[in-house]
């Protein structure tokens, strides 16, 4: 079945340590994102993607870095520089599509994978 | 003012009420309205996708949108406790990244 895969589930990371999150699609989608979530807060945007090759910051990068090297593929590595990691990660992807009439580009709305949880101890 | 503000809740229920659930926003330029549902420990399923202004209905659910209000709402007919969920509303302009709603969470009780 087409869909988005996050793994682990549960993480666990020591003060210090840099760990990286994985997220697989098999939906052939261009872009993909990290969001951050928070008890009481929306979902925050880490990083997105939206070709192989490039990224670009979202509104909380800081302490965060990516990479996209294949279509399927956006692993998120929370460093240790991230002064508060504990939260609910989730990654999402989406399609862009070209307006025919104005020739620009858009994205759809984005599909979720079931989240990573990650518990700095 | 955050873009998009919407109440916590915790929203009870009996089983079989109507369910309104709104968010209000105040980026004019915002075209694209959303709502996922989002069970406990889960990631977000998309559940409604509205353009423009006026209603929207899915089985048992319904977006309205009112752009000159700057107030989107989402209604669950005959709710049931598998509609017990956190419920994310969310919204983008045309060529911009999505913003979420912080989530209402809603029990619905047998």
């Amino acid at each position: 079945d087409g869909g988005i895969t996050q793994s682990p589930k549960y993480l666990f990371r020591k003060e210090g340590q840099n760990v990286t999150l994985s997220c697989e699609q098999n939906l052939n989608h261009d872009a993909m994102y990290w969001y951050r979530q928070d008890p009481g807060q929306g979902l925050r945007l880490i990083y997105y993607s939206q070709i192989v090759n490039d990224f670009q910051k979202g509104d909380i990068a800081e302490g965060y870095s990516v990479s996209r090297e294949k279509k399927e593929s956006f692993p998120l590595t929370v460093t240790s520089a991230q002064k508060n990691p504990t939260a609910f990660y989730l990654c999402a992807s989406s399609i862009f599509v070209r307006s025919g009439r104005t020739g620009r580009i858009g994205n759809t709305e984005a599909f979720f994978g079931q989240g990573t949880r990650l518990t700095v101890v | 003012q955050k873009e998009v503000e919407q109440d916590p809740g915790p929203l009870s229920v009996p089983e079989g009420a109507i369910v309104s659930l709104n968010c209000t926003y105040s980026n004019s330029a915002f075209q694209y309205f959303m709502w996922y549902r989002q069970y406990s420990r889960k990631g977000p399923e998309l559940l409604m996708y509205t353009y423009s202004s006026g209603n929207k209905e899915d089985g048992r659910f319904t977006a309205q949108v009112d752009k000159s209000s700057k107030y989107i709402s989402l209604f669950i007919r005959d709710s049931q406790p598998s509609d017990s969920a956190t419920y994310l509303c969310a919204m983008k302009t045309s060529y911009d990244k999505v913003i979420f709603g912080p989530g209402t969470s809603l029990s619905v009780i047998p």
